[in-house]
């Protein structure tokens, strides 16, 4: 079945790299993507991969996608306060209307 | 930037009763969907639109829910008759007309609906 799963909480100091982790159990996944939300705001794409990549990078981002393992991270090198929130790993199947499959969402914490 | 909206930023109601949440769309879109996020739970599907009717919805998506674009502006969500576990944080999206599955879902910011 469906399912996204990702550790619910990650506390860093400012300046250091995050890795926020995601697993995943459906094989036909053709895209991950990492979403963030700030407080009272809506989800915002960050990043996305194709299933058939191994890593994207994209400026502070790095994603490092594991296909054997189903398993998804995101690095965000130089975290910043303003990096503080939380962030959805969600995937999309072949087939359908593209629904995204989400992640509980991993809060962020930066700390000085 | 063009962004999705979603009114009311926060709902309350007495079970039994019928809620409207209302979204604006990014004005090229065509396709629409609503997610919702129980608190400390996952963003979970509900229901996918385009071209005037449901493409897809979950099982959540029951009879006691409804979509409409009724002016082509306004995409609804309508629980006809809430219920306690019906209290999330609801999520209307849209994405660009090109199919692409790599278009882009914009979010709107939610709206917190509290069922007492």
């Amino acid at each position: 079945g469906e399912d996204v799963e990702q550790s619910l909480f990650l506390s860093v100091r400012e300046g250091d790299s995050s890795v926020i982790n995601c697993t995943y159990t459906d094989s036909s996944s053709t895209y991950l993507y990492w979403y963030k939300q700030e407080p009272g705001a809506g989800l915002q794409l960050l990043t996305y991969i194709f299933s058939n990549m191994d890593m994207k990078q994209d400026q502070r981002l790095t994603v490092l996608l594991n296909k054997k393992d189903k398993h998804l991270s995101l690095r965000i090198a130089d975290t910043q306060t303003g990096d503080s929130a939380i962030y959805f790993c969600a995937e999309i199947l072949s087939g359908g209307y593209n629904k995204l499959i989400f992640g509980a969402g991993t809060r962020l914490a930066v700390h000085p | 930037e063009p962004e999705v909206t979603q009114t009311p930023s926060h709902q309350v109601t007495q079970m039994g009763q019928e809620v409207i949440l209302r979204c604006v769309p990014i004005s090229n879109h065509l396709y629409f969907y609503w997610y919702r996020q129980i608190l400390g739970q996952k963003v979970e599907f509900l229901v996918s639109f385009y071209n005037n009717e449901i493409s897809e919805k979950s099982e959540i998506f029951d009879d006691q829910f409804s979509v409409e674009r009724p002016d082509g502006s306004n995409f609804t969500l309508k629980i006809r008759s809430t219920k306690l576990e019906d209290s999330a944080m609801y999520f209307c999206a849209s994405r660009a007309t090109s199919g692409r599955v790599t278009d882009t879902q914009y979010f709107g910011p939610g709206t917190r609906l509290t069922v007492l």
